[in-house]
């Protein structure tokens, strides 16, 4: 069974370009959450979704960040324009949904973002 | 807010030694704890799931404990190996997010 896929693996840009990340969850999976890590820490929530609602932004920055799953699969979080600060890895991460707060989330390998 | 702290950040032991890792969290109402492993280069792999209910679990060579009341978890690996060279990574689940730690960076040397 294929796991969680991201593309691309690594991305270099200038500031002030825009980036777009895309992420393909485990087949099944209907909740879809996008973590950010920043070197030496853990990841942090941007956002997860339920199919193809938004359940939860709160961490994410809406002046430059956004994020669709627009048929409740694949998704694609968007930065524009990219600061030198949003330098880090972007963690995608899938679960089966359905609310239940014990299950597993399978993680991706990541995109690692330079922003020079 | 919930805030989880990983002890040692990095840690450094010869091949066969058993080893133990500190998680602690500052707000006991936690659905689960979650052990994870992150290899370079790669994303997390989850290890060991505790439900709050619990007080351990085992996977092979690793053992983790929880104790909500005092808000710390251990994760003990047993006869330590090259191959667990890695960072290993706590995280709590409250409603449905999951708060991840800092990490243990672990280096196993032959």
């Amino acid at each position: 069974e294929a796991g969680v896929v991201q593309s691309p693996r690594y991305k270099i840009i200038e500031k002030k370009q825009p980036v777009a990340f895309w992420c393909n969850p485990i087949s099944g999976h209907n909740t879809l959450y996008w973590y950010l890590q920043n070197l030496g820490q853990g990841p942090e929530l941007l956002i997860r979704y339920e199919n193809e609602e938004a359940v939860d932004d709160s961490q994410l920055p809406k002046d430059r960040f956004s994020a669709e799953r627009l048929k409740g699969v694949d998704s694609t979080l968007k930065i524009q324009p990219a600061e030198l600060g949003d330098s880090a890895v972007y963690l995608c991460a899938s679960s089966l949904g359905g609310g239940a707060a014990q299950e597993t989330q399978y993680f991706g390998p990541g995109t690692r973002l330079l922003v020079l | 807010k919930q805030e989880v702290t990983q002890i040692p950040a990095a840690l450094s032991v010869p091949e066969g030694e058993n080893l133990v890792l500190n998680c602690s969290f500052t707000d006991s109402a936690i659905y689960n704890l979650q052990w994870f492993r992150q290899d370079p280069g790669k994303g997390l792999t989850s290890l060991l799931l505790i439900q709050s209910s619990q007080r351990e679990q085992t996977s092979g060579r690793l053992n983790a404990s929880l104790d909500k009341s005092s808000g710390r978890s251990t994760l003990y690996i047993a006869a330590s190996q090259p191959g667990d060279s890695a960072t290993y990574l706590c995280a709590v689940v409250g409603f449905q997010k999951l708060v991840f730690g800092t990490g243990t960076r672990l280096l196993v040397s032959p």
